[in-house]
């Protein structure tokens, strides 16, 4: 069955700080992953997908096929990255997404 | 136009209404869906549209019932609700039918008194 894990509900860090989302999954086929972002008040968007293997808003995150994971990372977190993020897989019988539980994010000054 | 557009922002409905939600996206996008999310929750996928055609229904009780009018254009159709239906109701598009990355609109808050 098609699973994706966040173990974190909150992570805090400082401003400047590195900070690593976590996201497993769990998938027999080739998945496709992507990063959601909710920012207060504002509607989710697309932050990344593991296929563009692009850096946006300096987040990057590389799918590690033998550890199933697709773990967020920034190497310097800023106040306006706080927020809710959700990982999610595009897979199973009729391509659906699954999403993460989602971390929520927490950047203080 | 490169968003999906949700209406009302909010509603307020009791048990015995009938209301409906909005969603219109004009990008050319093929496959519209409808999510619910509850608070600190990720969304859940409700039903899935394809061509204009509904492909996925997931075990969605039958007081919501949505309607697909043109390619533009999804409702959801909300009839007999329950308190415990009050959610954030989001819609959403993707260029073709869950193969490629979803577009969200900002949702509808719904309060079921």
């Amino acid at each position: 069955a098609q699973r994706v894990t966040q173990p974190e509900k909150l992570l805090s860090v400082f401003k400047g700080a590195p900070v690593e989302l976590k996201c497993n999954y769990s998938y027999s086929g080739s998945p496709e992953l992507f990063w959601y972002v909710q920012y207060s008040r504002q509607r989710l968007q697309l932050l990344l997908r593991h296929i563009s293997r692009e850096s946006i808003k300096g987040f990057t995150a590389d799918l590690n096929k033998g550890e199933t994971s697709f773990h967020l990372k920034k190497p310097f977190a800023q106040e306006e990255d706080s927020a809710m993020y959700y990982c999610a897989l595009l897979g199973g019988n009729f391509n659906k997404f699954y999403f993460g539980s989602g971390t929520k994010l927490n950047v203080k000054p | 136009d490169t968003e999906v557009t949700q209406t009302p922002k909010h509603l307020v409905m009791g048990m015995t209404n009938k209301k409906s939600l909005k969603c219109e996206q004009h990008m050319g996008h093929r496959a519209m869906y409808w999510y619910k999310q509850k608070a600190k929750k990720p969304p859940e996928l409700m039903f899935v549209y394809s061509y204009e055609k509904l492909s996925i229904n997931e075990s969605v009780p039958s007081r919501f019932s949505p309607e697909c009018p043109n390619s533009s254009l999804l409702n959801l159709h909300l009839h007999a609700l329950q308190p415990e239906d009050s959610a954030l109701y989001l819609c959403a598009s993707s260029q073709e039918p869950s193969t490629d990355e979803q577009f969200f609109g900002p949702g509808t808050r719904l309060t079921v008194l």
